[in-house]
């Protein structure tokens, strides 16, 4: 069975900063991943995902992460964050091959905080 | 195209009561999974849903039902409500069953249980 590891509970960072938020998983074979954010008082929205292929991928609201296999990472990037981005983030873990959200494994979430 | 709407989006019940939870998926998507988000166990799969039928279902117990209409809609049951049963229930919807599918959520019932 998959697992997924958000070590960051917390994290907080000026306007205008750049942003890492970390994710390991833990899968046999290559995973599909995801990164949804949640806002207050919201669902979560998907701001990107990963199946196969080129390892970084580009999502909505300027977000990338990037898929390291030799790592187990699928790190979320931000260059810039605006006050906006402040939210909840999920890295979630699925099975490939299996026909069902039961599949998709979710972190505990990583709160983001914006500085001014 | 709408997005997915749950009703209500709060509810505040007393401890044996039961309560009934409504999602109305995108229009055309087939496949509901609901969802209970809580502090301390963060988001945990509840059951889903796909032409009615329920294709899987989460480590919840009995007191926990849910089911799918014709049109896609589903609805979640909680009988013999529990103080632990306080939660933000989220419903998601996709095109298909497929893992990889991208599911799009609702805002959430937010459940307290006095």
């Amino acid at each position: 069975a998959q697992s997924v590891t958000q070590p960051d509970i917390h994290i907080t960072v000026s306007e205008g900063a750049s942003l890492e938020l970390r994710c390991n998983y833990s899968y046999g074979a290559t995973p599909y991943l995801f990164w949804y954010v949640q806002s207050p008082g919201q669902g979560l929205q998907l701001l990107l995902k990963y199946f196969s292929g080129d390892t970084l991928v580009q999502g909505i609201k300027g977000f990338e992460a990037e898929f390291k296999r030799s790592q187990s990472s699928f790190n979320l990037r931000k260059p810039s964050v605006h006050w906006s981005d402040a939210a909840e983030y999920f890295c979630a873990v699925g099975a490939p091959g299996y026909s069902s959200a039961s599949k998709i494994i979710f972190g505990s979430g990583t709160r983001l905080s914006i500085r001014p | 195209k709408a997005g997915v709407t749950q009703t209500p989006r709060y509810l505040i019940k007393t401890r044996g009561q039961q309560v009934t939870l409504s999602c109305s998926p995108i229009s055309g998507h087939r496949s509901v999974s609901w969802y209970q988000q809580t502090p301390g166990q963060g988001l945990q799969f509840l059951f889903e849903y796909f032409s009615e039928t329920q294709r899987n279902k989460g480590n919840f117990p009995g007191r926990f039902s849910g089911r799918q209409f014709s049109n896609s809609r589903s609805e979640m049951n909680v009988s013999t409500l529990e103080l632990g049963d306080s939660a933000l229930y989220l419903c998601a919807s996709s095109q298909g069953l497929a893992a990889q599918e991208t599911q799009y959520f609702g805002p959430g019932t937010r459940l307290l249980v006095l």
